[in-house]
């Protein structure tokens, strides 16, 4: 079955370290990919997309992701976090052979020390 | 542009009694639906999926069913809930083509 996985449930940074986030699909074919963000208190918001064309994606608030085809992945990075960006973080994607349903991985909560 | 619809905000319901959770959407037509439930530590998991009027694909096995009666409106039930049924629960859309998700304010849901 389809499946969308990220490694890391918990993570624990200090403000200024470098993020990276991991996120692993088993979809073949044309994907479409996302990672959406909620805040503390807050509702589930997209920070970025891949459709199509460059691999390297730029999001929001600094964000960015890289789709790497050859190794199903589309991790999430930050060069530099603040402690603003402590919240879940959330890979999703969807699959044209799949029906196009949009499948969500399981989350990776991130808590940044100021 | 798409906006989604979904009530009740809070529910406190006792186990065994039943379950309707209703989202409408608008600004779209022939949207992907869904429903979530996000539990505490456990992600969002996806309940059930459709792609149009009565076609709904179950994604796990439980006492929740879901139906679609009409494009725009997607409808969660249980005839008997469950302690365990308590969570957050989403409505969202995708478009045609598999487009970004767009939620419903979510309703959550604590079973006693």
């Amino acid at each position: 079955a389809q499946s969308v996985s990220q490694h890391n449930h918990h993570v624990i940074l200090s403000e200024a370290a470098s993020l990276e986030l991991g996120c692993n699909y088993s979809y073949g074919g044309t994907v479409n990919l996302f990672w959406y963000v909620q805040y503390p208190g807050q509702h589930l918001q997209l920070l970025l997309k891949y459709f199509s064309g460059d691999p390297l994606v730029k999001g929001i608030k600094g964000f960015e992701a890289e789709f790497i085809k050859s190794k199903f992945s589309f991790n999430l990075r930050k060069p530099s976090v603040q402690w603003s960006d402590t919240a879940e973080y959330f890979c999703a994607v969807n699959a044209n052979n799949a029906g196009n349903m949009l499948t969500f991985g399981g989350g990776t909560r991130l808590m940044v020390k100021p | 542009s798409q906006t989604i619809h979904q009530w009740p905000a809070t529910l406190v319901q006792p186990v065994g009694s039943p379950l309707s959770l209703e989202c409408t959407v608008e600004g779209t037509s022939n949207p992907n639906l869904y429903w979530y439930r996000q539990a505490a530590g456990r992600g969002l998991q996806l309940l059930f999926y459709s792609v149009g009027i009565g076609q709904i694909s179950s994604e796990v096995p439980q006492n929740l069913s879901a139906s679609r009666p009409q494009d725009r409106q997607f409808i969660l039930s249980s005839k008997k809930l469950l302690l365990s049924d308590s969570g957050f629960y989403l409505c969202a859309l995708t478009g045609v083509g598999g487009t970004e998700a767009f939620f419903g304010q979510g309703t959550r849901l604590t079973v006693v």
